[in-house]
């Protein structure tokens, strides 16, 4: 079956615009998440969903970070106000369920761009 | 606070000569832990996991990863390298806490000589 797939794949913007990250997990799978990558790091957690409710938004940098899963499957990031430190590749993965020996997979990120 | 160090960054090899890349976690008890790679224009790939058992965990692609309690390192291992292996890895812990969050190292990349 598909994977995870995010749209776009790449995404440049100017400073101070907003921008929209899509996701979309395998059919079925209850828990989805949201990593950033920042140039020659690891991914660092951002939120994590289980089911339509953000059960842990910990990972957001600040407010102008804002996550929706309204029915359960797609999931969009949302930057409002983008600055260059954004600039990153954000990385969604879904697990069948949230238990902790359940595999993440994950989608291919989206790289964005901030002038 | 619960972190996962990778110390080499960069690393070389030859295309046969068998490879170990290192990882060492901090955190009270034990976690779950980890491997997974990362191709260019690739998503992260897994590549084993350690939840229990025995310490010794074997993966795809010809991987294997050692637990050791004692040295807080689960450390990768592949006897002989292909040209494919090249990527990215990058070594990532659960604390265990009910859901799946994970913890990444920094990430080590591999080069292959041919």
């Amino acid at each position: 079956g598909a994977g995870v797939s995010q749209t776009p794949s790449n995404k440049v913007t100017e400073k101070g615009k907003y921008v929209e990250l899509r996701c979309d997990p395998i059919s079925g799978h209850t828990a989805l998440y949201w990593y950033r990558q920042s140039l020659g790091q690891g991914p660092e957690f951002l939120i994590y969903f289980q089911g339509t409710g953000a059960a842990d938004d910990s990972g957001l940098p600040n407010d102008r970070f804002f996550a929706v899963r309204p029915e359960g499957s797609v999931s969009t990031l949302k930057i409002q106000r983008t600055e260059r430190g954004d600039s990153a590749v954000y990385l969604c993965a879904s697990s069948r369920t949230s238990g902790e020996e359940d595999e993440q997979f994950f989608g291919p990120g989206t790289r964005l761009t901030v002038l | 606070a619960q972190s996962v160090t990778q110390p080499d960054i960069h690393i070389t090899v030859s295309e046969g000569a068998s490879l170990e890349l290192r990882c060492n976690y901090s955190y009270g008890a034990t976690p779950y832990l980890f491997w997974y790679v990362q191709s260019p224009g690739q998503g992260l790939q897994l590549l084993l996991k350690y939840f229990s058992g025995d310490t010794l965990v074997q993966g795809i692609k010809g991987f294997e990863a050692e637990f050791k309690r004692s040295q807080s390192s689960f450390n990768l291992r592949k006897p002989s390298v292909h040209w494919s292996d090249a990527a990215e890895y990058f070594c990532a812990v659960v604390i265990s806490g009910g859901y799946n969050k994970l913890i990444f190292g920094a990430g080590t990349r591999l080069a292959v000589h041919p």
